[in-house]
């Protein structure tokens, strides 16, 4: 069965620094893979995903992540931070099998300090 | 369109109350699921449908009945209504690019 580990429960920046969340997966089969982000009482919005080919990925906001099979990891990353880059952001992982299930990590709340 | 649609919003109930939550999508998606969402625990898959008439359990079914007997709803019920069950509440449907489409969730307290 899929699962996702995110390392950090909380994540502190200050604007204009490196972003980096942790994300690593376990999956029997070739994954599905995805991050997602929530703001305060919103339901969840796509921010990029990874399916098949190019394994670094680009997203919405400035947000990229790259597919690393050897390291069973997909890290969320953007150059540089913005006020409006606090959030909450949810690693997935999904298999082509069986319903597509989506397993979600247990997300990394992210502040971006001024 | 409008997308993924939840009601009720909010709701309180009394343990051993039941209730059904509502979720109707207009994009014509076969797959549907609800999922529960706790403070740091993420969100658990409850029960998940690949098309009218076939439900199946996710990760946390327990307490928790599904029908779907249109692609367009997908009906979430709590029989005996418990305090474990005090959470958030999302339904999605995955498009045809394996995205999901997240409704705006029902918050539900039972005291």
């Amino acid at each position: 069965a899929q699962s996702v580990t995110q390392l950090g429960s909380h994540v502190s920046v200050s604007e204009g620094a490196l972003v980096l969340l942790r994300c690593n997966y376990s999956s029997s089969v070739p994954p599905y893979l995805f991050w997602y982000v929530q703001y305060p009482n919103q339901g969840l919005q796509l921010l990029l995903k990874y399916t098949t080919g190019a394994t670094l990925v680009k997203g919405i906001n400035g947000f990229e992540a790259e597919f690393k099979k050897s390291e069973t990891s997909f890290h969320l990353t953007k150059p540089s931070a913005h006020m409006s880059d606090a959030a909450e952001y949810f690693c997935a992982v999904s298999e082509n099998t069986g319903g597509f299930k989506t397993i979600f990590g247990a997300g990394t709340r992210l502040f971006v300090k001024a | 369109n409008a997308g993924v649609t939840q009601t009720p919003k909010f709701r309180i109930l009394k343990i051993g109350q039941s209730m059904t939550l509502q979720c109707t999508q207009d994009m014509n998606h076969n797959y549907m699921y609800w999922y529960r969402q706790d403070p740091g625990m993420g969100l658990k898959l409850i029960y998940y449908s690949v098309g009218a008439g076939i439900t199946d359990k996710g990760e946390v079914p327990n307490g928790y009945n599904v029908s779907r007997s249109t692609t367009e709803d997908f009906p979430l019920r709590l029989e005996l209504a418990a305090p474990s069950q005090t959470s958030v509440y999302f339904c999605a449907s995955r498009g045809p690019n394996e995205k999901l489409f997240f409704g705006s969730g029902t918050q539900l307290s039972v005291l």
